[in-house]
């Protein structure tokens, strides 16, 4: 069935390092998609989104880049810090109304000092 | 400017029991949507109310009700509690359904 979902359960990395965090989408018709981060005890965060016509958007020490022909949604983020330790969503709206996404089980970020 | 904001945070039921959790949206927004997240999965749309009205549903049964009320805040109310409704229930607010999702903390539902 239709499906969001993340190669890498958890990605352990050292402050400093740079994140790449994975996603896999199955509905070609999906054209909006967003990050969030969600700490322990929290609701979840938005970070970044990005709509289907584009393929990279920048924010502040983030970069989501998509690629429509691989189904691939990916989350960078630069000079990793322990405060970004969570667990990243990533989600994708079909066109329905922006409040109704589907989100994939997420991937758990560890930062080491 | 106050978020979104959920109570109760915490509460245990017995199964067959009902349950109520109310949302209050951020400041201007008029959507609410709620969502379910068990533990170690992400959060599954449940429901979405704008104007009063339920306007989209997800994959749930029918013991999963809501509510908006005039001033845009929202209930969800879970009837004949199973062990498997355990979960993490977020409310989720935006702007006539358009952009950005802001989340509440949520209500953490603990069914025993």
């Amino acid at each position: 069935g239709e499906s969001v979902g993340l190669h890498l359960p958890t990605l352990s990395v050292q402050e400093g390092d740079n994140s790449i965090i994975n996603c896999a989408y199955s509905n070609s018709a999906s054209d909006y998609f967003i990050w969030y981060k969600q700490e322990s005890g929290k609701g979840p965060q938005f970070i970044i989104d990005i709509r289907s016509n584009m393929d990279k958007r920048q924010g502040q020490r983030v970069t989501v880049l998509l690629n429509k022909t691989v189904k691939h949604l990916s989350l960078q983020i630069a000079a990793t810090q322990p405060g970004d330790s969570a667990v990243y969503f990533c989600a994708e709206n079909k066109g329905t109304g922006y409040s109704t996404l589907t989100f994939g089980k997420g991937t758990m970020l560890l930062v080491s000092p | 400017d106050a978020g979104v904001t959920q109570s109760p945070t915490h509460l245990i039921k017995t199964r067959g029991q009902q349950v109520t959790l109310r949302c209050s949206p951020k400041s201007g927004h008029d959507t609410v949507s709620w969502y379910q997240q068990a533990l170690g999965q992400g959060p599954q749309f449940i429901f979405q109310y704008y104007e009063e009205e339920e306007r989209q549903r997800g994959n749930f049964p029918d013991r999963f009700s809501g509510h908006q009320f005039p001033n845009y805040s929202s209930e969800l109310n879970v009837n004949a509690l199973l062990l498997g409704d355990s979960a993490l229930y977020l409310c989720a607010s935006s702007l006539r359904n358009t952009g950005e999702l802001f989340f509440g903390e949520g209500s953490r539902l603990t069914v025993l």
